[in-house]
């Protein structure tokens, strides 16, 4: 079934401690996003790749890291998490389709201790 | 700046219209898109409307924009309880990338 798909599903994590989310997807797109998804403040953007071997800051850049190997693989580095990266983690695509929609994956809830 | 205010919460009864509102800030946005996230679930998007555009309708759903006033709304007639969940309104900015600005979302609830 073509889609995205994020691994782990949920995560508790000791302060300090590095930690990679991951993220495939399987339908060609060029772009990908991470986002972190706060109660109150909808969905801010983390990080982007418009393509395999470029990435790019979003709006709350700080404390993360990407790589962008392949056209599939996109995960998300913590080098050493706060508490105040307690979050539920979206990885999305998009193709440039007509409509340019970014589909989005089921996300992981990380806890940070 | 480029901003996107909705309302939290909305609560209807089932079978009737359910309207959650949207305004946003960003004069350039070229689309503008209603996604739907249902519990412990990824954001699905549910429409989207183009800029040029003051009215779109897909089954249920009913999108009016108001460019002049930066407001974007969705209907959703014959409310059921399946529609329960949180809609996110999302503006598409351009530039060197496929920007969206997202709202806080509108938890919507559908009661008998």
């Amino acid at each position: 079934i073509a889609g995205i798909t994020q691994a782990p599903t949920s995560q508790i994590l000791a302060a300090g401690r590095r930690m990679t989310l991951r993220c495939t997807q399987d339908m060609r797109h060029n772009a990908m996003y991470w986002y972190r998804q706060d109660l109150g403040l909808g969905l801010r953007l983390i990080h982007y790749s418009n393509t395999a071997g470029t990435t790019g800051k979003g709006e709350v850049p700080d404390g993360y890291s990407v790589s962008r190997a392949n056209t599939d693989d996109f995960p998300l580095t913590l080098a050493s998490a706060v508490p105040s990266q307690t979050s539920v983690y979206f990885c999305a695509s998009s193709g440039g389709s007509g409509s340019n929609e970014q589909f989005f994956g089921p996300g992981t809830r990380l806890t940070v201790l | 700046g480029e901003d996107v205010e909705q309302s939290l919460f909305l609560s209807v009864r089932e079978g009737d219209s359910s309207v959650i509102n949207c305004t946003y800030t960003d004069s350039s946005s070229t689309y503008l898109y209603w996604y739907k996230q249902e519990p412990g679930a990824g954001l699905q998007l549910l429409t989207y409307i183009f800029s040029n555009m003051d009215m779109k309708q897909d089954q249920r759903l009913t999108v009016l924009l108001n460019k002049k006033d930066k407001h974007l709304s969705l209907r959703i007639a014959d409310t059921q309880t399946g529609d329960s969940a949180i809609y996110f309104c999302a503006e598409r900015i351009t530039g060197g990338y496929n920007k969206l600005i997202f709202g806080a979302g509108t938890r919507l609830a559908v009661h008998p």
